[in-house]
């Protein structure tokens, strides 16, 4: 199946830092989605991006699906924008629809 | 409020109990689907439906059941035969007819005692 590498695995910012979060994949995808896992548990959608670039305040996405990547950028962060960030894709081999997971980029942000 | 929910938020299951984890969505999404997280892991698929009365297994089915009776709940067995059931369960639902953005429940933290 289709493999997801999110890098670097822990990252510690100072706030007011920028900081870029990759996320690699093995094989061509329909959908890649960049998630937002707070201290409580809950994740939270940030973007629904198979190709292209979106943003959303301070946070933006640029998916190379040629290149099989895609690259979340956090501007100004703040100590709220930390917890576990998700990529997650879905193939287009074999014909079902799920996500797959990679395993987070930690962010830790300091006052 | 759309959104999903799931309970209990905290389950204590004993050796050899089966338990079921509850899952309900008002967001008229066709697929939903549950995740199982482990500490410092990402999240592997157990099961998901993408239409009432189908579903099908993810990567890790073993020692779990499901139902989807109705297009609003997915509840989740968690069965004597699974051996190392203590982790964090996440429920979420999509509309997958145009690949939409997925959702998240609030979780259910499982621990046997």
């Amino acid at each position: 199946g289709i493999q997801v590498e999110q890098s670097p695995p822990d990252l510690i910012l100072q706030e007011g830092a920028n900081s870029t979060l990759r996320c690699n994949f093995s094989d061509s995808v329909n959908n890649l989605q960049w998630f937002h896992q707070n201290p409580w548990g809950q994740l939270i959608n940030l973007f629904y991006i198979p190709s292209g670039t979106k943003q959303n305040g301070r946070l933006s996405a640029t998916t190379v699906a040629t290149e099989r990547y895609s690259l979340l950028y956090i501007s100004s962060s703040q100590t709220t924008d930390s917890g576990v960030y998700f990529c997650a894709v879905e193939g287009t081999q074999g014909g079902s629809e799920k996500l797959v997971f990679g395993k987070g980029t930690k962010l830790t942000v300091n006052p | 409020d759309g959104g999903i929910t799931q309970s209990p938020k905290y389950l204590f299951r004993k050796e050899g109990q089966n338990v079921t984890l509850s899952c309900e969505q008002n967001l008229n999404h066709d697929a939903m689907y549950w995740y199982r997280q482990d500490p410092g892991q990402g999240l592997r698929l157990i099961y998901y439906s993408q239409i009432v009365n189908d579903f099908q297994k993810g990567d890790i089915a073993e020692g779990y059941s499901v139902s989807r009776e109705k297009k609003e709940s997915f509840p989740l067995t968690v069965t004597s035969a699974q051996k190392n059931p203590t982790a964090f369960y996440l429920c979420a639902s999509s509309n997958q007819g145009v690949r939409e953005k997925a959702f998240f429940g609030q979780g259910t933290r499982l621990t046997v005692v």
